[in-house]
C-alpha cells in the first residue's frame, strides 16, 4: 500500500525558513516523480513544485521559484521541501504527491500545516 | 499559464441523480486531464486520470469524457457519500492548474 507522511509543518515568522519532509513506502520511490502540492485555508489547490524519480530536474511555480527548493533522498525514500523567506501568502496546508499513470498526483499524503505569521 | 475553467462553482444534487461537472481548458492539453474528489479535513483522492480512465477503487458511477478542450466528469446516480469539492487538474504542462473546484451538495 503507497504511504506518504509529511512532517514538519507549524507556525513561522515571515521572512524565516522552514523545512518539510514526506516519508514514502509501499512503493520504489526511487521510480517515481515526486511534486509539492499546497491548499491555503478555504482555498483550491496549488501546484508548489516538481522532482523528477533522480531528483536531476525540479519544477516550481514562479511565486516560490528562488524562495523554495525541492529535493530527494532516495535511499531513504523521503522527499523534502525547503521554504526560506516565508510569507504570510504561503500559509496553508502542504501535501506531497506521487505521479502515477497518466496522472502527475495519483497517491496523496494526509498534508502538514505551514502558518505563517507574527 | 494554461487556465481551467471549471463549473459550476456549486451545485447541489439529490439522490439518484446524474450530475455533471466541466472543465474548460484554455488550450490543447491532450489527455492530461484528471479529476480528484476532496473531502472536508481529507486530502484529494484520484478519480479519473488521462480524461477517461477510472482510477482504482473507484465506483463505476463517475465516468470521464472529452470533447476537444472541454472535459466533463459525470455521476450517473448520485450517492450519499458523493458530496465534497471535485477539481479537475492539467498535467500536460508546467505550471500544473487545477480548476477551482465544485462544491457538490445533496439537496
Amino acid at each position: 500500500e503507497v504511504q506518504l507522511v509529511e512532517s514538519g509543518g507549524g507556525l513561522v515568522q515571515p521572512g524565516r525558513s522552514l523545512k518539510l519532509s514526506c516519508a514514502a513506502s509501499g512503493f520504489t520511490f526511487s521510480d517515481y516523480n515526486m511534486a509539492w502540492v499546497r491548499q491555503a485555508p478555504k482555498k483550491g489547490l496549488e501546484w508548489v513544485a516538481t522532482i523528477s524519480y533522480d531528483g536531476s530536474s525540479t519544477y516550481y511555480r514562479d511565486s516560490v521559484k528562488g524562495r523554495f527548493t525541492i529535493s530527494r533522498d532516495n535511499a531513504k525514500s523521503t522527499l523534502y521541501l525547503q521554504m526560506d523567506s516565508l510569507r504570510s501568502e504561503d500559509t496553508a496546508t502542504y501535501y506531497c504527491a506521487r505521479e502515477g499513470l497518466m496522472v502527475l498526483f495519483a497517491y496523496w499524503g494526509q498534508g502538514t500545516l505551514v502558518t505563517v505569521s507574527s | 499559464d494554461i487556465q481551467m475553467t471549471q463549473s459550476p462553482a456549486s451545485l447541489s444534487a439529490s439522490l439518484e441523480e446524474i450530475v455533471t461537472i466541466t472543465c474548460q481548458a484554455s488550450q490543447d492539453i491532450g489527455n492530461w486531464l484528471a479529476w480528484y474528489q476532496q473531502k472536508p479535513g481529507k486530502s484529494p483522492q484520484l478519480l479519473i486520470y488521462g480524461a477517461t480512465s477510472l482510477a482504482d477503487g473507484v465506483p463505476s458511477r463517475f465516468s470521464g469524457s472529452r470533447s476537444g478542450t472541454q472535459y466533463s466528469l459525470k455521476i450517473s446516480r448520485l450517492q450519499v457519500e458523493d458530496p465534497g469539492i471535485y477539481y479537475c487538474l492539467q498535467g500536460y504542462s508546467a505550471p500544473y492548474t487545477f480548476g477551482a473546484g465544485t462544491k457538490l451538495e445533496l439537496k
